[in-house]
């Protein structure tokens, strides 16, 4: 099965960029998603990656993909005390018995705010 | 984004006790919902996958008469802890998809916090 790799956390000053590191073992992966998970709450999708692109921006958060090193990367530009929670790293590789797979997620990375 | 309600929000029951938390899609119809179960400050694991209509396929570990899992509409799943002990205890979360969707999303619930006494 996919194992999937990520540092347990990551401490950023306000306004500086945050970095989110994972790496995975599927590389017939065909998309590659960050959740967000605030404490109690359920998940929420941040961003994808199509596995036939390198890069994706959208807004403040930068996604790059290396396809040869299976490694997965979320940048959030300008980050905020808003920013503060678990970011998880999920590779899916699509389909299979009739219907779609589950994800597997990394452990996550705790992303912490210093003021 | 679609919304997916999960009820309860929390739980706390005695040993022996059995449990239902239902996963809810409120604005799609949802051909695939997966039950996922965290323990604190882990991640994710997935339980189970079901497929409306049909029974549900776990995962390996995960005892298919422990955890019963019922997806008889659309919208509609639950999973049943049956003879709940404390060590079942932990965050449910209930995901639901649909065929078709753009980036193949799944949509996460709040999640259910079950603590068996």
């Amino acid at each position: 099965g996919e194992d999937v790799e990520q540092s347990l956390f990551l401490s950023v000053r306000e306004g500086d960029s945050s970095v989110i590191n994972c790496t995975y073992t599927d590389s017939s992966s065909t998309y590659l998603y960050w959740y967000k998970q605030e404490p109690g709450a359920g998940l929420q999708l941040l961003t994808y990656i199509f596995s036939n692109m390198d890069m994706k921006q959208d807004q403040r958060l930068t996604v790059l993909l290396n396809k040869k090193d299976k490694h997965l990367s979320l940048r959030i530009a300008d980050t905020q005390t808003g920013d503060s929670a678990i970011y998880f790293c999920a590779p899916w590789d699509g389909y299979s018995g009739g219907g779609a797979d589950g994800l597997t997620f990394g452990k996550g990375t705790h992303l912490i705010i210093q003021p | 984004g679609a919304v997916v309600s999960q009820h309860p929000s929390w739980v706390i029951c005695k040993s022996g006790t059995s449990v239902k938390i239902e996963c809810r899609s409120l604005d799609f119809q949802a051909t695939t919902m997966f039950w996922y179960r965290q323990f604190p400050k882990q991640s994710l694991m997935l339980m189970a996958t079901s497929n409306e209509g049909s029974k549900a396929t776990y995962e390996q570990g995960v005892e298919k008469d422990k955890f019963l899992i019922n997806h008889a509409s659309l919208t509609l799943s639950t999973l049943t802890v049956t003879s709940a002990h404390p060590e079942d205890s932990s965050f449910y979360i209930c995901s639901a998809t649909s065929d078709g969707l753009p980036y193949n999303e799944q949509f996460f619930g709040p999640g259910t916090r079950l603590t068996v006494l």
